[in-house]
């Protein structure tokens, strides 16, 4: 079976701050890692994933993701916040085989001015 | 073109009614699903169909009942409303029934509210 961790519920960073957003997984076998994001009452739009390729991971607007094997981890990074970046993201696990994904329980970010 | 379209975006209904949700996909895919978004954020599996077959049935009520009449469509019918059923549900497809690599599509969701 598989499963996320995200750490923090809330994260507040000030504008031109770094972003880091954590998760870790947990599963059996090689793992395919996604971090999703949700802007307020829109649907969930994927940011970027990890399927065994690189471990550095580049997704869309500048946020990036490191697959730490070692670590069990799946962190999520942006140099420079922004305010449109404030949302909540959910980071999510699957497997080759797998038939659904298991969500974390989701971070939700807050850019301050 | 929206991908994975639902209807309503907003629903606000009285316990006991039945009422239902549309879901359309245009992506070609063979599996949908529903999720359950609760109050705290959390996204809960609640029906997956692959190609007009039921593959997950998660533990959720049987007042609520997926219909498929086609692979592009996932509706939700909720009889009995209560007044914990008020959530956001979320409509996904992938292309295949192992999601992969490649993960999901999801709609815009469906806020409904039982009063």
């Amino acid at each position: 079976a598989q499963s996320v961790t995200q750490l923090g519920s809330h994260v507040s960073v000030s504008e031109g701050a770094l972003v880091l957003l954590r998760c870790n997984y947990s599963s059996s076998v090689p793992p395919y890692l996604f971090w999703y994001v949700q802007y307020p009452n829109q649907g969930l739009q994927l940011l970027l994933k990890y399927t065994s390729a690189a471990t550095l991971v580049k997704g869309i607007n500048g946020f990036e993701a490191e697959f730490k094997k070692s670590e069990t981890s799946f962190h999520l990074t942006k140099p420079s916040a922004h305010m449109s970046d404030a949302a909540e993201y959910f980071c999510a696990v699957s497997v080759f085989t797998g038939n659904q994904f298991y969500f974390g329980t989701g971070t939700s970010l807050t850019v301050i001015p | 073109d929206t991908a994975v379209s639902q209807t309503p975006k907003y629903l606000v209904t009285q316990m006991g009614n039945d009422k239902s949700i549309k879901c359309e996909q245009n992506l070609g895919h063979d599996t949908m699903y529903w999720y359950k978004q609760d109050s705290k954020k959390f996204l809960k599996i609640m029906f997956s169909y692959n190609n007009k077959e039921l593959i997950i049935n998660e533990t959720v009520p049987n007042r609520f009942s997926p219909k498929s009449p086609d692979k592009a469509h996932l509706n939700l019918h909720i009889n009995s409303l209560e007044l914990g059923d008020s959530a956001v549900y979320f409509c996904a497809s992938s292309p295949f029934e192992g999601i992969g690599n490649y993960g999901y599509t999801f709609g815009s969701g469906t806020r409904l509210t039982v009063v």
